[in-house]
């Protein structure tokens, strides 16, 4: 089964408005991690958000807010204000035993390509 | 700035040639790096973990002894692709983890596009 599913292979948003790319997860593990990177065409890894299982409040930074719905297992990432360097490809990712003192792998969806029109 | 540095950038060599990329986390100790690949327009998939002063663990699948791995010390890491052919032709990435670091993300080197003529 997949850990992490986006099923939106791709996505327009006007320049200025707010988009959500959507990210559902799968794990057993009561301890995990969820990130959100940005991959420009250049290739490099940009990140962007984390959310902890156990953080109360859903996480922001600048932007970038995550919708967090633990009961339903999904994460997704919204971006206000969308500007055109925005255009890029976005991935979930999931750590699972992210408390657990070492540094587990991480499992990436097949990525949003997003794309923002003037 | 970066963190994690990459190097070389981009390759392009002939088939049967051997090719290092160095992985460098820049101002943290990393005890565990990750090597990536990806194909164009895919995900990235994981081909093996880099534990400092031990062997790798590598994904299923991936040829142990095309893909060596060598984390020597806590700021390094290299991967040699082996013999390479056209089929090994791809974007690599690495990415570090600072130690003990359970709650943050990995910080990513900018990668290697591999071409193999």
């Amino acid at each position: 089964a997949q850990k992490i599913t986006q099923t939106q292979p791709g996505m327009f948003v006007q320049e200025k408005e707010a988009v959500t790319l959507d990210c559902t997860y799968d794990t057993s593990d009561p301890s995990y991690g969820l990130f959100w990177y940005k991959q420009p065409s250049s290739g490099e890894m940009i990140f962007l958000i984390y959310q902890g299982s156990y953080d109360q409040q859903n996480a922001t930074e600048g932007r970038y807010s995550l919708n967090f719905q633990k009961a339903r297992k999904s994460a997704n990432l919204v971006i206000s204000a969308s500007q055109l360097g925005d255009s890029a490809m976005y991935f979930c990712a999931m750590r699972e035993g992210a408390n657990s003192g070492g540094y587990q792998k991480v499992t990436f969806g097949i990525g949003t390509k997003l794309q923002v029109i003037p | 700035g970066a963190v994690v540095s990459q190097h070389p950038s981009r390759v392009i060599c002939k088939s049967g040639t051997s090719v290092k990329i160095e992985c460098r986390s820049l101002d943290f100790q990393a005890t565990t790096m990750f090597w990536y690949r990806q194909f164009p327009k895919q995900s990235l998939m994981l081909m093996a973990t880099s534990n400092e002063g031990s062997k790798a663990t590598y994904e299923q699948g991936v040829e142990k002894d095309k893909f060596l791995i060598n984390h020597a010390s806590l700021t390094l890491s290299t991967l040699t692709v082996t013999s390479a052919h056209p089929e090994d032709s791809s974007f690599y990435i690495c990415s570090a983890a600072k130690t003990g670091s359970g709650n943050q993300p990995q910080h990513f080197g900018d990668g290697t596009r591999l071409s193999i003529l």
